[in-house]
């Protein structure tokens, strides 16, 4: 089956930067996804690394080690808008199926 | 962007009875579409792959036969909860993967809160 694993809870000051780490576990791994989900709303996709390295888009960058099994995502210059849950998903398997980790409840305060 | 409807948004239904969820893609073509259940405060679980044309692939733990899926068409596919019990109570999310756009990414529904009394 599928693990991942992410921190659950990251508070952070409105300008700055903040990482959040996901480590996973998986058969036929094709990629990590992050995905940004404020209260009551539903995922919005945000990135997606197949090979290692970073990507970046705007204000977000992710980055993977597949030999690590490891990857973040960067939140640069943040806003207050950007409080809300991160979701690091691996794609696996012959559908490329997306199980999802636990979320990361980030609060940016000002 | 790709969009995807979900209908109802917000359902709520007496114990016993069925509830059908429709999932929509608006502007594109989706051979697969997922379903995902979410409870409060929780990570999204996956429940079943959904092809056009073919059965549902569903997740371990999952009773396939209280979660009909039918992925008719290239835009269209349904979850109906069956008989419902108030534990089904939950936040009910459809991705679809655009058959012709970039296979790593998934657009997701608005959801569909289901509340069984």
């Amino acid at each position: 089956g599928q693990s991942l694993e992410q921190p659950s809870e990251v508070t952070a000051v409105e300008g700055a930067i903040v990482q959040i780490n996901c480590t996973y576990q998986t058969s036929g791994f094709y990629g990590l996804s992050w995905y940004q989900q404020h209260d009551g709303g539903a995922p919005t996709f945000l990135s997606y690394n197949a090979l290692d390295g970073l990507e970046e888009t705007g204000r977000f960058s992710s980055f993977l080690s597949r030999s690590d099994s490891y990857g973040y995502l960067l939140l640069q210059e943040l806003q207050m808008k950007d409080s809300a849950s991160y979701f690091c998903a691996v794609s696996s398997g012959g559908y490329q199926k997306v199980t999802f980790g636990i979320g990361t409840k980030l609060q940016v305060i000002p | 962007g790709a969009v995807v409807s979900q209908h109802p948004s917000r359902v709520i239904c007496k114990s016993g009875t069925s509830v059908k969820i429709e999932c929509r893609s608006l502007d594109f073509q989706a051979t697969t579409m997922f379903w995902y259940r979410q409870f409060p405060k929780q990570s999204l679980m996956l429940m079943a792959t959904s092809n056009e044309g073919s059965k549902a692939t569903y997740e371990q733990g999952v009773e396939k036969d209280k979660f009909l899926i039918n992925h008719a068409s290239l835009t269209l596919s349904t979850l109906t909860v069956t008989s419902a019990h108030p534990e089904d109570s939950s936040f009910y999310i459809c991705s679809a993967r655009d058959a012709g756009g970039r296979e790593e990414t998934q657009y997701f529904g608005p959801g569909t809160r289901l509340l069984v009394l």
